[in-house]
């Protein structure tokens, strides 16, 4: 198992360029969430979704899109790129975040810096 | 509203010395705390659950609901502890998303 992975692993855009971050997980788990870290912030919720065809928004979701078209892959989008997204993004994913034992698992991250 | 709260951007011991990391909730609900651990360039990963009640690494917390705390504890801190830590509250109603707290450095110094 590769667990969660994530693609690319470093990227630099100019301001308004548009890209796209992959999470994929191998784990047949229901939920997935984008997060962020900044420094002296911990990690902020972007987006998430519950299930294959479903997203919803998080803490911090302005600027950026999600899709979730096959349950093992969740995409980030940044449509036009501003330097307040330079940070490192997190996937994770779990089983079923209605049970006391689930766990989220996460991807190594996406570091992202935007000139 | 929500929210994790983690006083201490960094705290710094020397090896053998006990350790105490912070973190305080806010919260309407039954809360479900967690302390997750980032070794240096590596992914976070759980550490300990307050519901499993168990030691990792020699690590516990306890969940304080009177003073709506989860302080993560260590009897005798080691260089390899020395990480990013981070304590989250699960949202239950809400995908079962995570609130963070600001994360606090531990520096374990030889």
């Amino acid at each position: 198992n590769a667990g969660v992975t994530q693609t690319p692993k470093f990227r630099v855009l100019k301001t308004g360029q548009s890209m796209t971050l992959l999470c994929a997980q191998d784990m047949n788990h229901e939920y997935m969430y984008w997060y962020r870290q900044d420094p002296g912030m911990g990690l902020r919720l972007i987006h998430y979704s519950v299930g294959e065809g479903t997203t919803a928004k998080g803490e911090v979701p302005d600027g950026y899109n999600v899709s979730r078209l096959k349950k093992q892959n969740f995409l980030l989008g940044l449509e036009s790129a501003a330097p307040s997204q330079t940070s490192v993004y997190f996937c994770a994913s779990s089983y079923d975040a209605g049970v006391s034992t689930d766990t989220q698992y996460f991807g190594p991250g996406t570091r992202l810096t935007v000139l | 509203a929500q929210r994790v709260t983690q006083p201490e951007k960094l705290l710094s011991v020397f090896k053998g010395a006990p350790v105490e990391l912070k973190c305080n909730y806010s919260y309407s609900g039954s809360p479900e705390l967690f302390w997750y651990v980032q070794y240096s360039r590596q992914r976070l990963q759980l550490l300990l659950r307050h519901i499993s009640r168990e030691s990792i690494k020699g690590f516990t917390a306890d969940l304080n609901k009177g003073e709506t705390s989860f302080h993560l504890k260590k009897p005798f801190a080691q260089e390899e502890d020395s990480a990013m830590y981070y304590c989250a509250l699960k949202l239950h109603n809400q995908g079962g998303k995570l609130i963070f707290g600001q994360g606090t450095e531990l520096s374990v110094k030889p």
